[in-house]
């Protein structure tokens, strides 16, 4: 059973939409990173945040942001959802000698 | 340049072979670490092994071990007595410039590689 948790699991959207994927991680993980995996691809690295604060970004455009609270949740926010948008996104918290855990993922399908 | 490489779109192996998944990487850092996950249809990325830049020995975890060639860049993960349950995509992934206690820094996936195993 992992210890992270996607919501929601699926989701659709109409292009020009907002959108907010939430994730919850065990207790301790103060480290949190966000990944999309388009269909067929590798996951790419969004961002990652740190005791609530950003740390590390990938490229993604400024539409893409995120949060992280001291309840060890946090959320990926994208704005005017485009059809590229359209992936599977991937929260991981991190755990030291373990590597990263990753949750299910959230299927977000762009219209 | 990539910074993870998988050559091997799919792969295929009778159950209770043996079967190795190609990865190779590319960084000028001299500390990094590996990782290999599995992600069945579900979406969830399963962590399975991890191989740090400075360790001695070639990392295993039950039926996994890791193939690490350093002058090579290549971590090949290599699956013993392989389980009809081991059909799913591998990711070889890539964190630069930290050690494996720490719990920064971004992964770098490869394109996977899509196993499957057959009775």
């Amino acid at each position: 059973e992992t210890g992270v948790t996607q919501s929601p699991t699926h989701l659709i959207k109409t292009r020009g939409q907002q959108v907010t994927l939430r994730c919850s991680s065990q207790s301790g993980h103060n480290t949190v990173s966000w990944y999309q995996q388009a269909l067929g691809q590798g996951p790419q690295f969004i961002f990652q945040y740190y005791r609530e604060e950003e740390n590390g970004r990938g490229n993604f455009p400024p539409r893409f942001s995120g949060l992280q609270f001291p309840n060890y949740s946090s959320e990926l926010n994208v704005n005017a959802l485009e059809l590229d948008d359209s992936a599977l996104y991937l929260c991981a918290s991190s755990l030291p000698l373990e590597g990263y855990t990753f949750g299910s993922g959230t299927r977000l399908t762009v219209v | 340049a990539q910074k993870i490489t998988q050559t091997q779109p799919g792969m295929f192996v009778q159950e209770k072979e043996a079967v190795t998944l190609d990865c190779t990487y590319d960084t000028s850092d001299p500390s990094y670490g590996l990782f290999w996950y599995k992600q069945p249809s579900s979406g969830e990325m399963i962590f399975l092994i991890y191989q740090g830049s400075y360790d001695q020995q070639n990392a295993t975890e039950g039926r996994y071990s890791l193939n690490f060639q350093k002058a090579r860049k290549s971590a090949n993960l290599v699956i013993s007595a392989s389980q009809l349950g081991d059909s799913a995509m591998y990711f070889c992934a890539m964190r630069e410039g930290l050690d494996r206690g720490s719990t920064l820094g971004r992964l770098y996936f490869g394109r996977g590689t899509q196993l499957t195993v057959w009775p």
